[in-house]
């Protein structure tokens, strides 16, 4: 079956320090989604990347979509305290209703 | 606006019993899913239905089932529950193929 691994596990960095988290895929993905849940949350929606190479930014983050588009990766400038949280990616297969989940990239950020 | 409501917010129950899970969205979505999350592992999908009148398996559908009453519920059913039952249940819908999964709140179930 499809899936989806999420480097690292675990980020811990001081307040300031960028961050970033990588999302590879065992299949050619339809498109790709980002998801933050904040602890004791709900996963809520960042964003979704659909053409091979995109890259979209929103504020201090950046998304980006591989050529192959098999994998991803969210890079946040100058992390702050209100970054915190486990980011997931989440990716569909061509024509799949299925929606693929990484197992997650949980950051702390040290003031 | 409501959007995605689950019930209950938290479940006790004891081995072999049963429970089911209610799920309604109120945003016209046509696809809704049934995730379970524990440490560590993630989001993993355990049914969704594409459309009202359709259900699927997913990742790890063993131990459950499904349905979906109308456009609007969803539910997930545990017949006999496990200790490795025990996790956090997050419904979540979408409007179609190429669009956001909104989610509910989530249900804490331990199984004891």
């Amino acid at each position: 079956g499809q899936q989806v691994m999420q480097i690292p596990q675990y980020q811990h960095v001081q307040e300031g320090e960028d961050f970033t988290t990588y999302c590879n895929s065992s299949t050619t993905l339809s498109n790709i989604q980002w998801y933050k849940q904040r602890p004791g949350g709900h996963p809520v929606f960042l964003i979704q990347l659909v053409k091979s190479g995109e890259v979209k930014k929103q504020k201090r983050l950046t998304f980006q979509f591989g050529e192959a588009k098999k994998n991803s990766s969210l890079h946040i400038t100058a992390t702050q305290t209100t970054d915190v949280g486990t980011y997931f990616c989440a990716g569909r297969k061509a024509g799949s209703y299925q929606l693929t989940f990484g197992k997650g990239t949980k950051l702390s950020v040290i003031p | 606006n409501a959007g995605v409501t689950q019930t209950p917010k938290f479940q006790v129950l004891k081995t072999g019993q049963s429970m089911t899970l209610q799920c309604a969205q109120d945003m016209n979505h046509n696809s809704m899913y049934w995730y379970r999350q524990d440490p560590g592992m993630g989001l993993r999908l355990i049914y969704y239905s594409a459309s009202e009148g359709t259900t699927d398996k997913g990742e790890v559908p063993n131990g459950y089932n499904v349905s979906r009453l109308n456009k609007r519920e969803f539910s997930l059913r545990l017949e006999s529950a496990a200790p490795s039952q025990t996790s956090v249940y997050f419904c979540a819908s979408g409007a179609g193929l190429n669009t956001e999964a909104f989610f509910g709140q989530g249900t804490r179930l331990t199984v004891v």
